[in-house]
């Protein structure tokens, strides 16, 4: 089945900086790479999303880019604040009617004030 | 808006106790989810169903067991629990294509 690594673990960046997440995947045909963020004690919820069709996608302060060769995919958040604190997983399909989701470990970001 | 209610929110019980975590959804949706929590390991698929008569094992099914008794409801339980199963839980639907919404989560803690 499907496997997606995470990295880092843990993020810290001052107010403003930004940040980058990444995230490699084994299934070549896997064709869906979701972001959720899960903030302290609540659910993670979906942020942003990219289909394989597309190399890059953005939504205001935070982007997704895929490299499908080199099968990794990145989160980027720009100019920082302190409510992008939370956990950020990634996620990819794997191939196969079934289609349901394999989550990375996750990465803890902390944006300093 | 899709909404998805789990209960309890939290429990504590004894090594070997059964126990039954819930959830349902308001808005029908074919396919429902259950979704382990562990720091450091992130989400991990316990089982998933498509329709009542369709449940699926996930990647980590041992020890755990599911019914779908509804549509609406789909409830995982734990036949023995044991303390490696203390964890957060989540039950999830499919909405719009492959997003997932999630429900509140549950916090088990096995002693």
């Amino acid at each position: 089945g499907e496997n997606v690594e995470q990295h880092p673990s843990t993020l810290s960046v001052q107010e403003g900086d930004s940040a980058v997440i990444k995230c490699t995947y084994s299934d070549s045909a896997s064709n869906y790479f979701p972001w959720y963020k899960q903030e302290l004690g609540k659910r993670p919820q979906l942020i942003i999303d990219i289909r394989s069709n597309v190399g890059e996608k953005k939504d205001q302060r935070i982007a997704v880019t895929l490299n499908k060769t080199a099968k990794h995919f990145s989160l980027h958040i720009t100019e920082t604040q302190p409510e992008d604190s939370a956990v950020y997983f990634c996620a990819a399909t794997p191939s196969g009617s079934a289609r349901q989701l394999t989550f990375g470990s996750g990465t803890q970001l902390t944006v300093l004030p | 808006d899709a909404d998805v209610t789990q209960t309890p929110r939290n429990r504590i019980t004894k090594t070997g106790k059964r126990i039954m975590l819930e959830c349902s959804q308001t808005k029908g949706h074919d396919r429902m989810y259950w979704y382990r929590q562990d720091p450091g390991l992130g989400l991990r698929l316990i089982y998933y169903s498509f329709d009542v008569k369709d449940i699926n094992k996930g990647e980590i099914s041992d020890g755990y067991s599911v019914s779908r008794q509804a549509q609406a409801k789909f409830s995982l339980s734990l036949e023995s629990a044991i303390p490696n199963q203390t964890a957060l839980y989540f039950c999830a639907i499919r909405v719009l294509g492959e997003k997932l919404f999630f429900g509140s989560g549950t916090q088990l803690s096995v002693l």
